[in-house]
């Protein structure tokens, strides 16, 4: 399968744990995006890479989210003391310089 | 502000008619809009997709209508099936230079009864 995969699936924390989250693009698109969804609503868009170098970070929600992708590859984005209202999808899509992108399945975080 | 807008949450066809789903959105600077369907516990695929300077685009059952003087487009699947029955968001992509970020309206809920 040659998609954009994302782990854990599912994500139980107690508020005030740290998580995080990865997420695996299609091997060659150099771009990837974070969106959270939210129960009703559309994917929100969070943060955007270009290879390795984060373009655009103004969106994620709190300083208490961060993202990386260290290598270009693979990125993972962390949520630091997590409250309950952070319960939501979270969704990475990838593309290769074009508009149309690419979505995993997303990783649903329940906090507690 | 709700840039792009879906008014409709739910839609419900017979199978074999055509869907007609709506999108409005507010900033003329987007250039490219796209339609992903989404079924639970999956993440968005992608439907179709198409710029601003053209007014329609074809593919195979689904058709994207772009009327710009009315900002505003639409999604028609023509015959519908049962399997076309999920959540479709309609998306819109900012313009040059921009990180080509996408903003989502709230979604459809196509059912499209046997």
């Amino acid at each position: 399968d040659t998609g954009v995969s994302q782990d854990p699936r599912h994500k139980i924390t107690k508020r005030g744990q740290n998580v995080t989250f990865r997420c695996d693009p299609i091997s060659e698109h150099n771009r990837l995006y974070w969106y959270r969804q939210t129960l009703g609503q559309g994917p929100e868009f969070l943060t955007y890479f270009q290879n390795e170098a984060q373009l655009e970070k103004s969106r994620l929600l709190s300083d208490r989210f961060s993202a990386e992708r260290p290598k270009g590859s693979f990125s993972t984005l962390e949520i630091q003391r997590t409250e309950q209202g952070d319960s939501a999808m979270y969704l990475c899509a990838s593309s290769l310089a074009r508009v149309e992108q690419f979505f995993g399945p997303g990783t649903r975080l329940t906090v507690l | 502000d709700q840039q792009v807008k879906q008014n409709s949450p739910s839609l419900s066809v017979q199978e074999g008619r055509i869907s007609i789903l709506n999108c409005d959105y507010t900033n003329s600077m987007f250039d490219y809009f796209l339609w992903y369907k989404k079924y639970p516990a999956e993440g968005p695929t992608f439907l179709i997709s198409i710029s601003s300077i053209k007014d329609k685009n074809e593919d195979g059952r689904f058709t994207v209508f772009l009327n710009k003087s009315a900002k505003h487009l639409s999604l028609h699947i023509v015959p519908s099936q049962p399997g076309d029955s999920a959540v479709y968001f309609c998306a819109a992509s900012g313009g040059r230079g921009s990180a080509r970020q996408l903003t989502f309206g709230s979604g459809t809920q196509l059912t499209v009864l046997p």
